[in-house]
C-alpha cells in the first residue's frame, strides 16, 4: 500500500518571502498522480497544484511550484511571495493511475503559518 | 455550479443514536468517496464507490455504511454512532478516469 508522509508539522514563513514543504511517499507503481491541497480555516479542500508522474517537468501555478523527484519519492511545494491567504493547513496526496478504488492517500498535513 | 454538498455540516449527537450524512453531486460523476479527516493523521478513505450499486471499504471501514442507489448521492450511515467517531467527514468525487477529486464543503461530527 502506498504512504505519504510530511515531516514538517507547523511551518511559518515571514509574508513575502519563500517557504518549502516537504513530502515524501512510497509506491511501488511507475505511474501515478501527485497533488498538493490547501485546507483554509473555512475546512474547504482546495486543489493547489497537481503533477503527473510521467512527467518529467515540474508544475508550476502562479507562484505555486513543486519539485518533483521521482526516483527519490519526493514532491515539495515551494510558495512564492507568501501572502497572509497562504496561512493554512496543506496536504500532500498521492492517486494511483490504475487502482482507482484506492484512490487518494493523503499525509497528515503541514500547517503554514504566514507572519505579517 | 459544479458540486459537491454535504448535509448537515454539524452535528452533535448521543452514543447510539444512528444518523446519515448525505452527500450529492451534480457532475455526474461515477466515483464517490467517504474520508474523515482528525489532527496528525490527515484524510482517511472510509468507503468507496466507483458507481450505483457498487461500493467497498477504504482503509477505516468499521463503524460505518454506506448506499449507492442513485448516481448522484452516496450518504454515509453510523448506526450506532461512538465517540471515537467524532470527526470532520468529507465526501468527494471524480469521474473514474479522472485525476481531480472534488471535496464537499465538511461535516463536523460530535459523538458524546
Amino acid at each position: 500500500a502506498q504512504t505519504v508522509t510530511q515531516s514538517q508539522p507547523e511551518m511559518s514563513v515571514q509574508e513575502a518571502e519563500t517557504v518549502t514543504l516537504s513530502c515524501t511517499y512510497d509506491t511501488s507503481e511507475s505511474d501515478y498522480y501527485l497533488f498538493w491541497y490547501k485546507q483554509p480555516p473555512s475546512r474547504q479542500m482546495i486543489l493547489v497544484i497537481r503533477q503527473e508522474a510521467y512527467k518529467q517537468q515540474n508544475a508550476t501555478e502562479n507562484r505555486f511550484s513543486v519539485n518533483f523527484q521521482k526516483a527519490a519519492k519526493s514532491f515539495s511545494l515551494k510558495i512564492s511571495d507568501s501572502q497572509l491567504g497562504d496561512a493554512a493547513m496543506y496536504f500532500c496526496a498521492y492517486r494511483s493511475h490504475d487502482n482507482y478504488g484506492q484512490n487518494f492517500v493523503f499525509g497528515p498535513g503541514t500547517r503554514l503559518s504566514v507572519l505579517p | 455550479e459544479a458540486q459537491v454538498t454535504q448535509n448537515p455540516r454539524y452535528l452533535i449527537t448521543v452514543t447510539g443514536k444512528k444518523l446519515t450524512v448525505t452527500c450529492s453531486q451534480n457532475m455526474n460523476h461515477e466515483y464517490m468517496s467517504w474520508y474523515r479527516q482528525d489532527p496528525g493523521l490527515g484524510l482517511r478513505q472510509i468507503y468507496y464507490s466507483m458507481n450505483v450499486e457498487v461500493t467497498d471499504k477504504g482503509d477505516v471501514p468499521e463503524g460505518y455504511k454506506v448506499s449507492r442507489k442513485e448516481k448522484r448521492n452516496f450518504p454515509l450511515i453510523l448506526e450506532s454512532p461512538s465517540p471515537n467517531q467524532t470527526s470532520l467527514y468529507f465526501c468527494a468525487s471524480s469521474f473514474n478516469r479522472g485525476v481531480e477529486q472534488y471535496f464537499g464543503p465538511g461535516t463536523r461530527l460530535t459523538v458524546t
